[in-house]
């Protein structure tokens, strides 16, 4: 069982390219999120899905574009990178009730110059 | 808006000397308060999920206490293994989303 897995694992970009960060989760959960962590600031949402083609704003969503078309499937979107979200993004997923915790992949840990 | 404050910071213990990290929120309509832990270069790890006042959960060395006002995270007789990130996270309403603490480093030395 593989849980939550993100690709790739570290990424190097200059400012103003496009990327796009890869979830998938096998635990057939209807939640997935994306946070960000940077030092000092703890876990932020980015934006959040509770279910195949629905998405939602978290936190901090500018810069960050979300789709959902599968269940499994929750990619995250950099359209412009910018040298602020340098950053580690970890994508998560949970059952969606009330109550049920969220599961982590190991994160991206994302650079922009 | 939720919040969550951790403390202390960061905590260095000798191994077997017992402390306790606190989590302090401001909630409404508090669904479960959830604690993780995190090591360098990984994800959160689930440990516990505590859903009303006076409830407590156990596993090995960690014990983990909940008020209206605070959680608790005990920690007994600890080893340099469970030197980590200790993360405390809420969640409210309806929503499934947490809201994290900035999290407490533990550092246990021999």
């Amino acid at each position: 069982n593989a849980g939550v897995t993100q690709t790739p694992k570290f990424q190097v970009l200059k400012t103003g390219q496009s990327m796009t960060l890869q979830c998938a989760q096998d635990m057939n959960h209807e939640y997935m999120s994306w946070y960000r962590q940077d030092p000092g600031m703890g876990l932020r949402l980015i934006h959040y899905s509770v279910g195949a083609g629905i998405t939602d704003q978290g936190e901090v969503p500018n810069g960050y574009n979300v789709s959902r078309s599968t269940t499994e499937d929750f990619p995250l979107r950099l359209l412009s990178a910018a040298p602020s979200q340098t950053s580690v993004y970890f994508c998560a997923s949970s059952l969606g009730t009330g109550g049920s915790p969220l599961h982590f992949g190991n994160g991206t840990r994302l650079t922009v110059t | 808006e939720d919040q969550v404050t951790q403390s202390p910071e960061a905590l260095r213990l000798q191994e077997g000397e017992s402390s306790s990290l606190n989590c302090s929120y401001t909630v409404s309509g508090l669904r479960g308060l959830f604690w993780y832990r995190q090591d360098p270069g990984k994800g959160p790890e689930f440990l516990f999920t505590l859903y009303s006042a006076g409830e407590e959960k156990e596993k090995e060395r960690l014990k983990a206490t909940l008020t209206k006002k605070e959680s608790f995270l005990h920690i007994t007789a600890p080893k340099p293994e469970d030197s980590a990130t200790y993360l405390c996270a809420v969640q409210a309403g309806t929503a499934s989303k947490l809201t994290f603490g900035t999290g407490t480093r533990l550092q246990v030395t021999l």
